[in-house]
């Protein structure tokens, strides 16, 4: 069973668009709220992330929007660029575990030129 | 700073073998994980330390074995691997069990 549910599953965005992902959970045990890229071949790598008490966190064109009420939260690319074609995934972590974290199944990015 | 590094970078397996993944890392972090990433599936938290000589189990911890000696070494090991364990397998370390740096990755084929 996911506990963390992501959407898309793929995404094609025009160079300068906006690129949305969504992710949702059930768990009201999740604490903290990180977003990975990941490129091919490579690790993932913290993009952004944000915590249930703060509803939208912005760092440069990553924004994330966080809805607790709805238990939904979202990554927003701003003015997407080819070089943020890559693999994303939303994550939370159960409280009180330490290091128990939950990853979405991923969506990969493609911006077209 | 090296990071977090694993080896191998690429192993292959025969149903039965054993093997252990090696994960160092060298920023003192008190935290490390092991996940295994496979197609549809996201990153799956296999086992988990808080600290040397502490454990536990994540989402899927059957058939791998973890032991925590020292802060910098976290090393996984596959009892008896099976095709099923055909995957991409990530360590992870963090300082506090929030920003997690991940290592390169060690892609295992079990035939």
């Amino acid at each position: 069973q996911q506990q963390v549910k992501q959407s898309p599953q793929s995404l094609i965005v025009q160079k300068g668009g906006i690129s949305i992902i969504n992710c949702a959970y059930e768990n009201t045990a999740f604490d903290y709220f990180p977003w990975y890229q990941q490129f091919p071949g490579k690790g993932p790598a913290l993009l952004i992330a944000i915590r249930p008490d703060v509803s939208e966190k912005k760092e440069g064109r990553f924004t994330i929007s966080f809805n607790k009420s709805a238990k939904q939260f979202s990554l927003h690319i701003m003015d997407s660029q080819p070089g943020d074609s890559a693999t994303y995934f939303c994550a939370a972590r159960e409280a009180g575990t330490g290091n128990q974290f939950y990853f979405g199944t991923g969506t990969s990015l493609t911006v077209i030129p | 700073n090296a990071g977090v590094t694993q080896t191998p970078k690429f192993q292959v397996l025969k149903t039965g073998q054993s093997m252990t993944l090696q994960c160092a890392q060298d920023m003192n972090h008190e935290y490390m994980s092991w996940y295994r990433q496979d197609p549809g599936m996201g990153l799956r938290l296999i086992h988990y330390s808080v600290g040397a000589g502490i454990t536990d189990q994540g989402e899927v911890p059957n058939g791998y074995n973890v032991s925590r000696s020292t802060t910098e070494d976290f090393p996984l090991r596959l009892l008896s691997a099976a095709p099923s364990q055909t995957s991409v397998y990530f360590c992870a370390s963090s300082y506090f069990g929030e920003t997690q740096y991940f290592g390169p990755g060690t892609r295992l084929l079990v035939l």
